[in-house]
């Protein structure tokens, strides 16, 4: 069964940098027609696509969060990992990671972590 | 980029009954690519519906998907007590994708 775990600071300063890692477990990163993204969900609100990634480093980020993010991968640990800079309170958010399927681009989402609460706060 | 429009914010219903949700997108939805997922509070979304029409793994047959273009449904034939969550629909016909605000099926 597969299973993706987020981890990282639940509390990041105003002006600072997110950076959370998934850890996939129970199949490999570098399984062809997969992509590995990354959603957000703002307390009590709806969820945003933030960037997804290929095993072989191909990246698709959200226009809107562009400028701030980085999606990466690292095969070898069989994870992937977000960064997020310049954050403000507008980012708290719980952050999911997840498994997209797809042949030519990032797709639906049918495996997800349980995702963690990141609140920016001085 | 499209923008998803869902319809009722809320859905009132009582158990056995038949639920009619509504994804209006603003431009037409791509080779129909569109999925639907649900949501309890504390829990990750879980996907039910993707391609507009296809049933996830494990997902029973009272969940149905339909629509093209512009305007999605999904539809749960006889609601179960399990059933009350938030739904969400979600393009990835085109970049970016996106998703819908929600409907909250309660009882």
């Amino acid at each position: 069964q597969l299973q993706l775990q987020e981890s990282g600071p639940g509390l990041v300063k105003p002006s600072e940098t997110l950076s959370l890692t998934c850890t996939v477990s129970g199949g490999s990163i570098s399984s062809s027609s997969y992509y590995w993204g990354w959603i957000r969900q703002p307390p009590g609100k709806g969820l945003e696509w933030i960037g997804s990634i290929y095993y072989s480093g191909t990246t698709y980020y959200n226009p809107s969060l562009k400028s701030r993010v980085t999606v990466s991968v690292d095969t070898s640990k069989n994870h992937f990992s977000l960064k997020l800079s310049s954050v403000t309170a507008a980012d708290t958010a719980v952050y999911y990671c997840a498994r997209q399927s797809g042949y030519y681009n990032p797709a639906h989402f049918d495996y997800w972590g349980q995702g963690t609460l990141v609140t920016v706060s001085s | 980029e499209i923008v998803l429009t869902q319809s009722p914010a809320t859905l009132s219903l009582s158990p056995g009954e038949r639920a009619t949700l509504s994804c209006g997108a603003s431009q037409s939805v791509s080779s129909r690519y569109l999925a639907w997922y649900q949501q309890k509070p504390g829990l990750a979304p879980r996907l039910l519906i993707y391609d507009t029409f296809s049933r996830a793994t494990g997902i029973p047959d009272r969940f149905s998907g339909s629509g093209s273009g512009t305007d999605f449904t999904l539809t749960i034939s006889r609601l179960e007590p399990e059933d009350f969550a938030v739904y969400y629909c979600q393009q990835y016909g085109s970049s970016p994708q996106t998703f819908g605000g929600g409907t909250k099926v309660e009882i």
